[in-house]
C-alpha cells in the first residue's frame, strides 16, 4: 500500500514563527503536493512539485514556501506564521500519470496562536 | 474556467436509505474524475475513480457512481446507507490536458453527510 506520511498531527505555533511541515511518500511518486483544507472552502492547492528540485504555484501560495530536495520528501515552509493560516493541511502524491489517483497523509491540523 | 461543483454542502439521510451525492464538472477535454471520502480528523481516501473504461463505476463500501458526458456529472450513489457512512465526501477531477505537472486534481467543495438513526 502506498503510505503518504507527515511528520506531526497536531502543531501549535506562534504569530512569526518558521513552521516547516514534511511528508514523506514510500511510492517512488513523481507528484506531490501541499493543499489546505478549511471549512466551506475544500481543498486548495497551495503548491505543487513534479520532480525533484521542481515546483509549481498552486491557487493560493502566497505566505508558503517548498522544498523536495529528495523525490520522496516535500516540505511545507510557512516562512512567518499568521493566525489566518491556521488550518488543516494535507500532503498528498501521485503518479505522472492524467487518470492517477492522489493519494493523501493524515493531514497535520496547525493552529497559530 | 474549469471547475468541479458539489450540489449541497450538507446531505442528511435515514439509515438504510439512499445516498445520493451529485457531482458536476466544467472541462474543455474529457476528464478524469474521482470521489473521495474524509473521516473525522483524518485524511482522503479514495472511493472510486473513472478513467474512461466503464461510465458505471463501483467503489469502495458499497458506492458507485455513473459518468454522463452530456450532463457533465459524476453522482455518488448508495442504495442502503449506514451509519459509517457518515462523513465528508469530496468530488475530484483531473482537467489538465498536457504539459508536466498538469495533472493536478481539482477538488469540489465537499458534502458533508449525515446518516439518521
Amino acid at each position: 500500500d502506498v503510505k503518504v506520511t507527515q511528520s506531526s498531527r497536531y502543531l501549535v505555533k506562534r504569530t512569526g514563527e518558521k513552521v516547516f511541515l514534511e511528508c514523506v511518500q514510500d511510492m517512488d511518486h513523481e507528484n506531490m503536493f501541499w493543499y489546505r483544507q478549511d471549512p466551506g472552502l475544500g481543498l486548495r492547492l497551495i503548491y505543487f512539485s513534479y520532480d525533484v528540485k521542481m515546483k509549481e504555484k498552486g491557487d493560493i501560495p502566497e505566505g508558503y514556501s517548498v522544498s523536495r530536495e529528495k523525490k520522496e520528501r516535500f516540505s511545507l515552509i510557512l516562512e512567518s506564521a499568521s493566525t489566518n493560516q491556521t488550518s488543516m493541511y494535507l500532503c498528498a502524491s501521485s503518479l505522472e500519470w492524467r487518470g492517477t489517483e492522489a493519494f493523501f497523509g493524515q493531514g497535520t491540523r496547525l493552529t497559530v496562536v | 474556467a474549469q471547475s468541479v461543483t458539489q450540489l449541497g454542502s450538507h446531505v442528511s439521510v435515514s439509515e438504510g436509505a439512499l445516498v445520493l451525492l451529485r457531482c458536476n464538472y466544467s472541462s474543455s477535454v474529457p476528464p478524469y474524475l474521482f470521489w473521495y471520502v474524509q473521516y473525522p480528523n483524518q485524511g482522503l481516501q479514495l472511493l472510486l475513480k473513472y478513467t474512461s473504461a466503464a461510465t458505471l463505476v463501483k467503489g469502495i463500501n458499497g458506492f458507485e457512481a455513473e459518468f454522463k458526458k452530456s450532463e457533465t456529472s459524476f453522482h455518488l450513489t448508495k442504495p442502503s446507507a449506514h451509519m459509517s457512512d457518515a462523513a465528508e465526501y469530496f468530488c475530484a477531477a483531473s482537467l489538465g490536458d498536457s504539459g508536466a505537472g498538469s495533472y493536478q486534481l481539482t477538488f469540489g467543495k465537499g458534502t458533508k453527510l449525515s446518516v439518521i438513526p
